[in-house]
């Protein structure tokens, strides 16, 4: 069975500086997807970004981007020019390439944002 | 677009009293539908898939006579939890993902907050 797993608990960053989450995952299989979704106190899941296994390049969409090592499988997000509204739970997930669309969640990291 | 609506938003009932979450994609077509179950601070845990027009595939440890689920349609899931007790309270949210396949993600609805009393 995948499992992903957050390491960080809790993690912090001055406004407009630059954080990294990290997330490492284990699976046998080489057809996936990865993805980080955002939970702010509202507790609405929002997907931050995703990426296919497939793919070499980093997804990046405005000021997140995520380091993608298959080899390690680790995929870490990192965040730049963060932001007050940025403040939340990030949740690290992984979807089988296969026939199942189950998402694997790690625990989550919680981000706070100092002005 | 891709939004799920969900409702009701929060449930406070009686012990004994069945409650129906409503999980709706509104602007696009869901063969599958996913429900999660929250605890504070805690992760999403998947407890069924739904899929529209056949019986729910359930997680391991859930169980299916007290959480009951019916997809039947493309844009509807609804989950049922039977004879609710106080131990059944938590933060339930539904996904859905849209049926065109590929790398589509899941769209989550904004959660049910249930308080069995």
């Amino acid at each position: 069975a995948q499992t992903v797993t957050q390491s960080q608990p809790e993690m912090s960053v001055q406004e407009a500086e630059t954080v990294t989450l990290s997330c490492t995952y284990d699976t046998s299989e080489s057809d996936y997807y990865l993805f980080w979704y955002k939970q702010p106190p509202s507790r609405q899941m929002i997907l931050v970004i995703r990426q296919e296994a497939y793919k070499q390049q980093n997804a990046t969409e405005n000021r997140f981007s995520v380091n993608f090592q298959k080899a390690a499988k680790s995929f870490s997000l990192k965040i730049s020019d963060s932001q007050l509204g940025d403040a939340a739970m990030y949740f690290c997930a992984y979807r089988s390439g296969g026939g199942s669309e189950k998402l694997v969640f790690g625990k989550g990291t919680k981000l706070t944002v100092n002005p | 677009g891709a939004v799920v609506s969900q409702h009701p938003s929060r449930v406070i009932c009686k012990s004994g009293t069945s409650v129906k979450i409503e999980c709706r994609s509104l602007d696009f077509q869901a063969t599958t539908m996913f429900w999660y179950r929250q605890f504070p601070k805690q992760s999403l845990m998947l407890m069924a898939t739904s899929n529209e027009g056949s019986k729910a595939t359930y997680e391991q440890g859930v169980e299916k006579d007290k959480f009951l689920i019916n997809h039947a349609s493309l844009t509807l899931s609804t989950l049922t939890v039977t004879s609710a007790h106080p131990e059944d309270s938590s933060f339930y949210i539904c996904s859905a993902r849209y049926t065109g396949g590929g790398n589509q993600p899941q769209h989550f609805g904004d959660g049910t907050r249930l308080s069995i009393l």
